[in-house]
């Protein structure tokens, strides 16, 4: 069973539409990450989540907007898409234990989305 | 704020050789970890080590160490016996009180047969 699970891999859409990017994990921890990398390989963080409350949202446009229905789940829903928006984004997970970024953060398989 | 840099993009080694990728952060917290994931085509990101920065053994993991300056901020990665599979983009992560990774921009290492 894989640890943590993105869909979909692959999402090739037109600017301006909505869509939306799954993530699951069965490891039972209890904060989840969205992190973007792009074309140039930079990755950075976006949001996390520690039990279904938003910890962290970076300077992020507010048409990212990600939702966790429960600390299983992390999903990324994107407004009106724009070119810039193309990149890979990976979801993690991990156990904390107090404040420090001390556990291993596990990460999904990345999922490519293509504006065009 | 918390910074990471990696100076080599790119990093070239002769198969069953050595190599040592650098990493410098910079941070004013005392307690924090340090990581350095590997990157492979397939995309996936993937653990190769982890570093506690209040312990001054430096962790190995196989034919993976590292050599953890904390005076100096350097956290630089060294693989022995380099085989073709471990060719993958490298990065160094910081991870302190704000919970989240923060990544250096990486190194890819290429294998020579």
């Amino acid at each position: 069973d894989t640890a943590v699970s993105q869909t979909p891999k692959y999402l090739v859409t037109q600017m301006g539409n909505d869509k939306s990017i799954k993530c699951e994990q069965n490891l039972g921890h209890d904060t989840m990450y969205w992190y973007k990398q792009d074309s140039k390989k930079f990755l950075k963080i976006m949001f996390s989540y520690n039990n279904k409350e938003l910890i962290i949202n970076e300077t992020v446009p507010n048409r990212f907007s990600p939702k966790s229905p429960d600390k299983a789940h992390l999903n990324l829903h994107i407004n009106s898409l724009e070119l810039g928006d193309s990149a890979v984004y990976f979801c993690a997970s991990s156990q904390t234990s107090g404040s420090v970024a001390k556990n291993i953060q596990y990460f999904g398989a990345g999922t490519r989305l293509s504006v065009l | 704020a918390q910074t990471v840099t990696q100076s080599q993009p790119e990093m070239s080694v002769q198969e069953a050789e050595t190599v040592t990728l650098s990493c410098t952060y910079d941070t004013s917290e005392s307690d924090y970890y340090l990581f350095w994931y590997k990157q492979p085509p397939s995309r996936q990101m993937i653990l190769v080590i982890r570093q506690e920065a209040y312990k001054q053994q430096n962790a190995t993991e196989n034919r993976f160490s590292v050599n953890f300056q904390k005076a100096a901020k350097s956290f630089s990665l060294k693989i022995s016996d380099s085989q073709l599979g471990d060719a993958a983009m490298y990065f160094c992560a910081y991870g302190g009180s704000q919970g989240n990774l923060i990544f250096g921009k990486g190194t890819k290492l290429s294998v020579k047969p």
